[in-house]
């Protein structure tokens, strides 16, 4: 069975510019998270998405966005880059909204120049 | 919020060595993993773990929940056992659990041969 995936892999924008990241969970998987990895530093939740709703949302600036479609899949929007949002973008997917264990993608790693 | 401190943030081993990385938490949870970050950023899932003891090969856990704390231990060491080593915890909100996982700082191991 396929594991999660991200699209793309790399990505290198300009300050100010937008960027969508992409995440395919596990199959017959429900909920997808999103967290972010700065250098040195553990993952930071994000959102996440459960049955196609926002079921929660860390400490991030309204230009974070995000949405999960029908099949489950999810997209991470950041409008107005910053330098400051260069990282890893790392999406989860699991069972269910909480206490399931989580399974993580191979991460978008995101330069802001 | 939470809050998750791992220790000790660096050790260093020699091949065959035995080590316990240990992880602390500040309330009660609904889940708590134990990752393996490899140097392209992958985390690997090792333990899904919110209580009791498990083992798989030369790697085991144990979380004692209503002590807070949770230690891995990694039995005689290989050099690709290298990498960082996270403990993550989804928190136990009144009850429920929102899927938003909490990350330690990170245990930085380095095997030598």
């Amino acid at each position: 069975d396929a594991g999660v995936t991200q699209s793309p892999t790399h990505l290198i924008k300009t300050r100010g510019q937008q960027v969508t990241l992409r995440c395919s969970p596990i199959s017959g998987h429900k909920s997808v998270s999103w967290y972010q990895q700065v250098l040195g530093q553990g993952p930071q939740f994000i959102f996440q998405y459960y049955e196609k709703e926002e079921r929660g949302r860390g400490n991030f600036p309204d230009r974070f966005s995000a949405r999960q479609f029908p099949n489950y899949s999810s997209e991470l929007n950041v409008n107005a880059l910053l330098l400051g949002d260069s990282a890893l973008y790392l999406c989860a997917s699991s069972l269910g909204q909480g206490g399931y264990e989580q399974y993580f993608g191979p991460g978008t790693r995101l330069t802001v120049t | 919020g939470i809050q998750v401190e791992q220790s000790p943030p660096d050790l260093i081993l020699q091949e065959g060595a035995n080590s316990t990385l240990r992880c602390n938490f500040s309330d009660s949870v609904n889940n708590l993993q134990w990752f393996h970050q490899n140097p392209w950023g992958q985390l690997i899932n090792l333990f899904y773990i919110p209580s009791g003891t498990k083992q798989n090969g030369r790697l085991s856990a144990t979380t004692v929940a209503t002590e807070r704390y949770s230690l891995l231990y990694i039995s005689s060491s290989q050099t690709t056992d290298s990498g960082v080593y996270f403990c993550a915890v989804d928190a136990n909100a009144g009850g429920t659990s929102y899927g938003k996982l909490t990350f330690g700082q990170g245990t930085i191991l380095t095997v030598h041969p």
